[in-house]
């Protein structure tokens, strides 16, 4: 099955303490991309990814790291997360940056 | 920079009816995507519907279809015969042409979608 897989679902943490959340699609698909969403602010990407190595800020991505090693993997790191990074957070992936993005089912981040 | 603007917060429809939810955008460009997603209770964004701007013809899948007002750069989501599992936050998204980068899509901020028994 064609699917984007995110982990974890939920995280609870504390300021400062680093974390990744990882994403993986089984769909060869060269591009990837992180979102947040926040009440009444719609989803706003963080960062994307066209190919492995290949990496770009979106437009809210102070705070994160991301990494493509892999094509299939496209981890998000927050070295020193803040309460402000708590939000629901998507992955995505597609084949061109156009065609339909396949999302993950979200993680659920709060940062106390 | 493109904005998507989504001016119904919430709407709400009787089961069977048909609902219109509103989107605008602003863009320069000439070449573009427009996107319907809906993301029920689970969380799951599922894309509804996809436009291409250089094709006049209104994109249709099934109970949902568009009305793609290039000139007023508007693009309005029907729902015919609406189903109560059609309630869920339906989002406009935005994407530049092909030859517009890497960047992603730029969302609204969402209309709830209420659908009354």
């Amino acid at each position: 099955e064609a699917q984007v897989t995110q982990n974890p679902r939920y995280l609870i943490t504390v300021t400062g303490k680093k974390l990744t959340v990882t994403c993986s699609q089984n769909m060869n698909h060269e591009y990837m991309s992180w979102y947040r969403q926040d009440p009444g602010l719609g989803l706003r990407q963080i960062y994307y990814s066209m190919n492995v190595e290949v990496t770009d800020k979106g437009d809210v991505p102070e705070g994160y790291k991301v990494s493509r090693k892999e094509k299939r993997n496209f981890p998000l790191i927050l070295e020193s997360p803040s309460p402000n990074q708590t939000s629901l957070y998507f992955c995505a992936s597609s084949p061109i940056p156009s065609q339909k993005q396949y999302f993950g089912p979200g993680t659920r981040l709060t940062v106390t | 920079a493109q904005t998507v603007t989504q001016s119904q917060p919430e709407m709400s429809v009787q089961e069977a009816e048909t609902v219109t939810l509103s989107c605008t955008y602003d863009t320069s460009e000439s070449d573009y995507y427009l996107f319907w997603y809906k993301q029920p209770p689970s969380r799951q964004m599922i894309l509804v519907i996809r436009q291409e701007a250089y094709k006049q013809q209104n994109a249709t899948e099934n109970r949902f279809s568009v009305n793609f007002q290039k000139a007023a750069k508007s693009f309005s989501l029907k729902i015919s015969d609406s189903q109560l599992g059609d309630a869920a936050m339906y989002f406009c998204a935005y994407r530049r042409g092909s030859g517009g980068g890497a960047d992603g899509l730029t969302f609204g901020k969402g209309t709830h979608l209420i659908i009354q028994p």
